[in-house]
């Protein structure tokens, strides 16, 4: 099976970074993917790992080990509208992606 | 493309009935899924549809749901007898598979079930 741990809830100021992690133990490890999700909305698509790396898109950045089963999702020059929940979810090979979600980073931004 | 469509919104209903939600995914995804959110964790996957070939389903997924696509586009998800315990958000999500791509799932907005 899949066991993927990221914090609960995190909080940070508007305007700083804030680096949300998240570690996994999975069997035919394929990538992870970063989901943000505002309450009570559906999870939006940010960002897909599959090789090991940082990978930046606008300010917002995520980075994979495989090795040691270790992502994180870097969040850059804070916004109020970034309070939302954060969920990390692997993927594994198979017939098809099969995805697997954590329980999701809850981040509060304040001013 | 409007992106993933769910309909209802939100279905209240009483123990025991019965509820249909659809689901109509981004025009030519060939994959759809279903999830169900509760609150404070993580979409847990139900089923998955290939065209209109179910591959999949959760131990979650008891005798009393069913998923059907019928013509490999639009999905619904029955559930018969309802109980509380089914409350909760039903996502659908749907993604194109193609070799040397990644197989993003796109989200729709959800069907929110509370069951009195």
């Amino acid at each position: 099976g899949q066991n993927i741990d990221q914090p609960t809830e995190m909080t940070a100021t508007e305007g700083a970074i804030v680096q949300i992690n998240c570690t996994y133990q999975t069997s035919g490890f394929n990538g992870l993917f970063w989901y943000q999700q505002h309450a009570g909305e559906a999870p939006t698509f940010l960002s897909y790992n599959v090789l090991d790396g940082l990978e930046e898109k606008g300010r917002f950045s995520s980075f994979l080990s495989r090795s040691k089963g270790y992502s994180y999702l870097l969040l850059k020059e804070l916004q109020m509208k970034d309070s939302a929940s954060y969920l990390c979810a692997v993927t594994t090979s198979g017939g098809y992606q099969k995805v697997t979600f954590g329980i999701g980073t809850k981040l509060q931004v304040i001013p | 493309d409007t992106g993933v469509s769910q309909d209802p919104r939100h279905k209240i209903t009483k123990r025991g009935q019965n509820v249909t939600f659809r689901c109509d995914p981004i025009s030519e995804h060939n994959r759809l899924y279903w999830y169900r959110q509760t609150l404070g964790q993580g979409p847990e996957f139900l089923t998955y549809f290939q065209n209109e070939a179910q591959l999949e389903k959760s131990r979650l997924l008891s005798d009393r749901f069913s998923a059907e696509r019928p013509k490999g586009s639009f999905s619904t998800l029955e559930i018969q007898r309802t109980e509380q315990g089914d409350s909760a958000m039903y996502l659908c999500a749907s993604s194109l598979a193609t070799s040397g791509s990644t197989d993003t799932q796109y989200f729709g907005p959800g069907t929110r079930l509370t069951v009195l």
